[in-house]
């Protein structure tokens, strides 16, 4: 099993410009998560989908943030406009989400540094 | 509110001594706790997990935890730490409910000395 899988590891982008990033859940697991983390605020939530359907996005910032899950084997966050705010560890995990086990896999995470 | 709280930002044993890092939650309900550890430039890696049931739980690498509803505490121990060991901990609550996030405490900070 190869894990959750994140690309790009690093992301580097100029201020304004969009940024995407990429996650390959574990195969079979219906939920996936994003977190972002940050040496000032630490692991915080951002978005959840179930069986691809979103279901939870009150950690997004509304404006430029977005996520899609177009089909089970990929999930993508996507920055707008981006902000040296927005520089951190985006991180990606699933979870089985059956038969009581809510344990959540997080992937090895990209690092997006805004200039 | 739901939080975590991990009081000690980093802890500091000898190779060989034994460990307890601290982590205390505020939930409304029946605790999913976790601990996951964070080696550097990786993600999180699952330690244990906690579901309603035997209080002590058992993880990987002699890692264990207990739960304690009158403390609001779910610490993790270990026997005998080894010099590998050097890796920052979190501590998280899932959020039972239509919402499945976990919630972090800031992590503590496990240096090993020789």
């Amino acid at each position: 099993n190869a894990g959750v899988i994140q690309t790009p590891r690093h992301k580097v982008t100029g201020k304004g410009q969009e940024a995407t990033l990429w996650c390959e859940p574990i195969s079979g697991h219906s939920a996936v998560f994003w977190y972002r983390q940050t040496i000032v605020q630490g692991l915080e939530f951002l978005t959840y989908f179930r069986n691809q359907a979103p279901i939870d996005d009150s950690g997004m910032p509304k404006e430029r943030f977005s996520a899609q899950m177009p089909n089970q084997s990929h999930s993508t966050l996507k920055i707008q406009s981006t902000q040296p705010q927005d520089s951190a560890v985006y991180l990606c995990a699933s979870s089985p989400g059956l038969g009581g086990r809510l344990e959540q896999y997080f992937g090895p995470g990209t690092r997006l540094t805004v200039l | 509110a739901q939080s975590v709280t991990q009081p000690d930002a980093r802890v500091t044993v000898s190779e060989g001594a034994s460990l307890q890092l601290r982590c205390k939650y505020s939930y409304f309900g029946t605790p999913y706790l976790f601990w996951y550890v964070q080696y550097p430039r990786q993600g999180l890696q699952l330690l244990l997990k906690y579901y309603p049931g035997d209080p002590v739980v058992q993880g990987v690498n002699g890692f264990e935890a207990e739960f304690s509803k009158s403390n609001s505490s779910f610490h993790l121990r270990k026997a005998s730490v080894h010099w590998s060991d050097w890796a920052v901990y979190f501590c998280a609550v899932f959020l039972t409910g239509n919402t499945g996030k976990l919630i972090f405490g800031l992590g503590t900070t496990l240096q090993v000395q020789p």
